[in-house]
């Protein structure tokens, strides 16, 4: 399997909803990353995390929470949003070190719109 | 810290033709990867090719050829019998040896003429 699965692929929520976004893989890789990218901008990171431990968080709001049960699955959980917020999000997964492995592997991302 | 530069945000080349995309880095490491991905309207990223700064070789991935030249900190994409399925959106991106960060430069539109 040399894939990283997303869901959903679309999202519609409200300024006061709870939802959770959801990644995995199944490739061994150790670090898995949250990106957020806005239309034909590049992606921006948001979250590192290396051995399911957080190892970068890049000053996102608190409205963010990612989380990273195991070595195969990550989530973003969503809560009290901003209209700003509506981006294309995406996970992406990679061996620690780029020697070792081809780069990150994306998933095809979350298209989330916040209303 | 690390930044990349794509000078140009559209390029255009005719079906079978050749094109190059430019990009250019900044960094004070001596050790790190580069590389291309391509984003077509399907949202997902997609690695193109790979290089090693270590490596005097520029890498080649079927119709993908690199021009990487450390000294000028340069890392240009060449594709070669251009496709319209290549249409896409394209990004250079550096990563340290022991790093988790991939840095992106803006992008590249690459529109293909039938």
């Amino acid at each position: 399997d040399t894939e990283v699965t997303q869901t959903p692929k679309h999202l519609v929520m409200g300024m006061t909803n709870k939802k959770s976004l959801k990644c995995e893989q199944h490739m061994g890789h150790r670090a898995m990353y949250w990106y957020k990218q806005k239309a034909k901008k590049p992606p921006e990171l948001m979250f590192v995390y290396s051995y399911e431990k957080l190892s970068i968080n890049e000053s996102v709001p608190s409205r963010f929470s990612p989380e990273c049960p195991n070595s195969s699955l990550l989530n973003l959980h969503l809560h009290a949003l901003q209209p700003e917020d509506s981006a294309l999000y995406l996970c992406a997964s990679s061996q620690l070190h780029p020697g070792t492995g081809d780069g990150y592997t994306f998933g095809s991302g979350t298209r989330l719109t916040v209303v | 810290a690390q930044t990349v530069t794509q000078s140009q945000p559209e390029m255009s080349v005719q079906e079978a033709e050749t094109v190059t995309l430019s990009c250019t880095y900044d960094t004070s490491e001596s050790d790190y990867y580069l590389f291309w991905y391509k984003q077509p309207p399907s949202r997902q990223m997609i690695l193109v090719i790979r290089q090693e700064a270590y490596k005097q070789q520029n890498a080649t991935e079927n119709r993908f050829s690199v021009n990487f030249q450390k000294a000028a900190k340069s890392f240009s994409l060449k594709i070669s019998d251009s496709q319209l399925g290549d249409a896409a959106m394209y990004f250079c991106a550096y990563r340290r040896e022991y790093g988790n960060k991939l840095v992106f430069g803006a992008g590249t539109i690459l529109r293909v003429k039938s």
